[in-house]
């Protein structure tokens, strides 16, 4: 079993619905919790950095995390063509030396949204 | 642009060569990661660097790899005698502070395709 587990897709919807994209965990260790997009050819873009149990917006989106239940969500409502793209969650391991950490990331979703 | 810089963007070669990569981090970022993402899969964690030295180092990394940052600002990737299983999108990342909890930021990665 991977550390982490998302669901590959690929998914299409049409535009203006809401998108629920999610991953699972295994590692109790995990501190933070990240959604990145990734366009084609592009690097990954943060999307959503969290912390604790709950729920965290940024206007069309909203993350979720439940620790109890080591899952992750992330809500994209009235969805847009421009929102199609790989969507990649993230999680954080503590780095025992430099007091960083470093990600681990599911295999992406790839979402396409359709006018 | 102010974002994490990455060069080249595409690199081409036989197999067996030896490449270099370069990645320049977001100005006064002193954390600096590389990844490796294969085609349908998450990035996965190769190093770590705070400033100038390395303090992560992943098992993916064998010895035909060598990271450096000599003055803590930009880094380079080296892979000596690439084999086919070096194609992969090399992706870099930086963050600031000496504390945890600092997001991750990633420039747009170097394709390497092995021939």
């Amino acid at each position: 079993q991977k550390e982490v587990e998302q669901d590959p897709g690929p998914l299409s919807v049409p535009e203006g619905a809401i998108v629920s994209l999610n991953c699972t965990y295994s590692n109790s260790a995990f501190q933070y919790f990240m959604w990145y997009r990734q366009y084609s050819r592009k690097g990954p873009e943060l999307l959503m950095y969290t912390y604790s149990s709950g729920n965290k917006e940024d206007g069309r989106f909203t993350a979720q995390v439940d620790k109890s239940s080591k899952y992750i969500s992330l809500f994209i409502r009235d969805s847009q063509p421009s929102d199609s793209a790989t969507y990649l969650c993230a999680m954080s391991l503590r780095i025992t030396q430099g007091g960083s950490e470093k990600l681990v990331f599911g295999k992406g979703t790839k979402l396409t949204v359709n006018p | 642009d102010t974002g994490v810089s990455q060069d080249p963007r595409h690199k081409i070669t036989k197999r067996g060569q030896n490449v270099t990569f370069r990645c320049d981090p977001i100005s006064e970022h002193n954390r600096l990661y590389w990844y490796r993402q294969t085609l349908g899969q998450g990035p996965e964690f190769l190093t770590y660097f705070q400033n100038e030295a390395q303090l992560e180092k992943s098992r993916l990394l064998s010895d035909r790899f060598s990271a450096e940052r000599p003055k803590g600002s930009f880094s380079t990737l080296e892979i000596q005698r690439t084999e086919q299983g070096d194609s992969a999108m090399y992706l870099c990342a930086s963050s600031l502070g000496q504390s945890s909890n600092q997001p991750q930021h990633f420039g747009d990665g170097t394709r390497l395709s092995i021939l």
